[in-house]
């Protein structure tokens, strides 16, 4: 059972190119999730999704794109990388809403981005 | 945005001694209290959903307590072991939201 894998592990960039992330998860679950995380400050959620053709914003939008054309997928794009979006990006999925009885989130093993 | 606050930010522990950290969280709203254990260079994964207030979890020597009145958490670890060593996540969920907001999280280091 792979979970949520992400796609690709390692990736640099010369600033102002774009690329694209991918989370995949065969767990069929609702809600997928992109978070960043950088020294110091945890994990910050960039968008988030409830379900096929659904994105939202969330802590911290600017700079990236989403969609989820599929369930199974969930999109991370940047238009135009900056060094400001180094970081090391996580993916996650969950079967239903947080506030539904012992809802957890499952995670997938990152990306390390840099943009030089 | 929802303001979560673990402390401290860093431990180190003697191999085989106790210890415990904490979450504090805006009690308003409260539905739910995530802790998940992040290894280095592996993913974050779930240790607790907490719900009650008063409510205790238990996992091998790894124990939590939630009070939603005053809005904070504690994590204990018992007899610490090297492979402990990890950041600890805590994340509340508060009625109606879609999404987690993690604490900056705890990091531990167990010294042999």
């Amino acid at each position: 059972n792979a979970g949520v894998t992400q796609t690709p592990k390692f990736r640099v960039l010369k600033t102002g190119q774009s690329m694209t992330l991918l989370c995949a998860q065969d767990m069929n679950h609702e809600y997928m999730y992109w978070y960043r995380q950088d020294p110091g400050m945890g994990l910050r959620l960039i968008h988030y999704s409830v379900g096929e053709g659904t994105t939202a914003k969330g802590e911290v939008p600017d700079g990236y794109n989403v969609s989820r054309l599929k369930k199974q997928n969930f999109l991370l794009g940047l238009e135009s990388a900056a060094p400001s979006q180094t970081s090391v990006y996580f993916c996650a999925s969950s079967p239903r809403q947080f506030i539904a009885m012992n809802t957890e989130a499952f995670f997938g093993q990152g990306t390390r981005l840099t943009v030089v | 945005i929802l303001n979560v606050e673990q402390s401290p930010q860093s431990l180190h522990v003697q191999e085989g001694d106790s210890t415990n950290f904490t979450c504090s969280f805006p009690s308003s709203n409260f539905y739910a209290l995530h802790w998940y254990r992040w290894e280095t260079a592996k993913s974050p994964e779930a240790l607790f959903v907490m719900t009650l207030n008063g409510d205790e979890k238990k996992k091998g020597r790894i124990s939590a307590t939630l009070n939603t009145k005053e809005g904070y958490s504690y994590l204990y670890i018992k007899g610490s072991q090297p492979e402990d060593s990890a950041t600890y996540l805590c994340a509340p969920v508060i009625q109606g939201a879609q999404k987690l907001v993690f604490g900056q999280g705890t990091r531990l280091t167990i010294n042999p």
